[in-house]
């Protein structure tokens, strides 16, 4: 079974500057995917960014980028330019290849972004 | 392009009282199905997955059951609500071995 992992219960940061997030996890797979959702106040889940683990170069949408390391299991995000709308939690979910797409989550991260 | 709608987006009901939330999707053909609930604001918990009609994969023994009675149309469903039942009950859709896309949700208190 996989396992996700959010150490960070809570971060803040200020407009403009840059946070990163962390995420780390657990399996014996070899091909899989992870992602990075992003729920606002609304609860809407809206999904961030997707990293494929065969693929080296890192995701990049934006002002969002990850720093993916898989041997080391570890899948960070990060935001730069941090804007008052990226206010939100952060989930990191990791989806192994095959099977039927069912993600497994952690525990969220909130990031407060403020003026 | 694809939507995904749950109603109703809140709803407050008894203990002992039955429940039927209902999920559609537009724009898409034979999608993967997911229900999740999220209570306390943390975590999602992933309750059932269907990957076509009448088909229904449950992740969790609980008090809930979920159908796909039309391609794509997901129903969650209870005949006796409990107290822990309440929470944030979230249905999504996925292609094949592809990212989960989230419907908005519905908040369900149980009194």
């Amino acid at each position: 079974a996989q396992t996700v992992t959010q150490s960070q219960p809570e971060m803040s940061v200020q407009e403009a500057e840059t946070v990163t997030l962390s995420c780390t996890y657990d399996t014996s797979e070899n091909n899989y995917y992870l992602f990075w959702y992003k729920q606002p106040p609304s609860r809407q889940m809206i999904l961030v960014i997707r990293q494929e683990a065969y693929k080296q170069q890192n995701a990049t949408e934006n002002r969002f980028s990850v720093n993916f390391q898989k041997a080391a299991k570890s899948f960070s995000l990060k935001i730069s330019d941090s804007q008052l709308g990226d206010t939100a939690m952060y989930f990191c979910a990791f989806m192994k290849h095959g099977g039927y797409s069912t993600l497994t989550f952690g525990k969220g991260t909130m990031l407060l972004v403020s003026p | 392009s694809q939507t995904i709608h749950q109603w109703p987006a809140t709803l407050v009901q008894p203990v002992g009282s039955p429940l039927s939330l209902e999920c559609t999707v537009e724009g898409t053909s034979n999608p993967n199905l997911y229900w999740y609930r999220q209570a306390a604001g943390r975590g999602l918990q992933l309750l059932f997955y269907s990957v076509g009609i009448g088909q229904i994969s449950s992740e969790v023994p609980q008090n809930l059951s979920a159908s796909r009675p039309q391609d794509r149309q997901f129903i969650l469903s209870s005949k006796k609500l409990l107290l822990s039942d309440s929470g944030f009950y979230l249905c999504a859709w996925s292609a094949v071995l592809a990212e989960q896309f989230f419907g908005p949700g519905t908040r369900l208190t149980v009194l």
